[in-house]
């Protein structure tokens, strides 16, 4: 099946600065990439829809210019989590989105501690 | 508006009997609906799928679902757990923009 590299897989960082999140669909070319939140115990959150070539799309209450997101090519998606503060330390997951008969494809997840 | 409810934040079963795990769905038209474990800090893993075709779906690590209209439901199911079937499990129906809306997880313990 089609395969979702997400990178890194875990990453600390200290508060104010940003980090970045790749997610690379690794034999396929996807034009939407899914970003999800995932907080301790709960569920996945969409947080935006980020499309090749024009400007993501973020959901209700998701703050765009802390969570930048960028489709630079058919084959990469990245988060960056600007100015980061604790209370942005979750797990995050990209996903390719479920077509036709086929379903979504995960990344790994990316843990990101603020420190 | 698409959703689904997993009714239960926890299912604890022994090891060598049936599991179930529940999911009902509320959907405008046909539902397109699926199963994912998650292990810890990992992604989503799928597990099966539910498009058009037989209620009765079959997926991977013998899991199995079935579909039911009537009831709304797309309960997960497994004939023997095993220990290491204990896991983050969700359910989700896609969307019309071809997200997947997700219900609140259940989590699975099998206990030896």
């Amino acid at each position: 099946g089609a395969v979702v590299s997400q990178h890194p897989s875990r990453v600390i960082c200290k508060s104010g600065t940003s980090v970045k999140i790749e997610c690379r669909s690794l034999d396929f070319q996807a034009t939407t990439m899914f970003w999800y939140r995932q907080f301790p115990k709960q569920s996945l959150m969409l947080m935006a829809t980020s499309n090749e070539g024009s400007k993501a799309t973020y959901e209700q209450g998701v703050e765009k210019d802390k969570f930048l997101i960028n489709h630079a090519s058919l084959t990469l998606s990245t988060l960056t989590v600007t100015s980061a503060h604790p209370e942005d330390s979750s797990f995050y997951i990209c996903s390719a989105p479920s077509t036709g008969a086929h379903e979504a494809f995960f990344g790994q997840g990316t843990r990101l501690t603020v420190v | 508006a698409q959703s689904v409810a997993q009714p239960e934040d926890q299912v604890n079963v022994a090891e060598g009997n049936p599991l179930t795990v529940k999911c009902t769905y509320s959907v405008s038209g046909n539902p397109y609906l699926f199963w994912y474990v998650q292990y810890p800090n990992r992604g989503l893993q799928f597990l099966l799928k539910y498009i058009t075709g037989d209620n009765l779906v079959k997926g991977s690590y013998g899991f199995e679902a079935e579909f039911n209209k009537s009831q709304t439901s797309f309960h997960l199911k497994k004939p023997s757990a095993l220990v290491s079937d204990s896991a983050l499990y969700f359910c989700a129906v896609r969307d019309g923009a071809d997200k997947l809306i997700f219900g609140t997880g259940t989590r699975l313990q099998v206990f030896p």
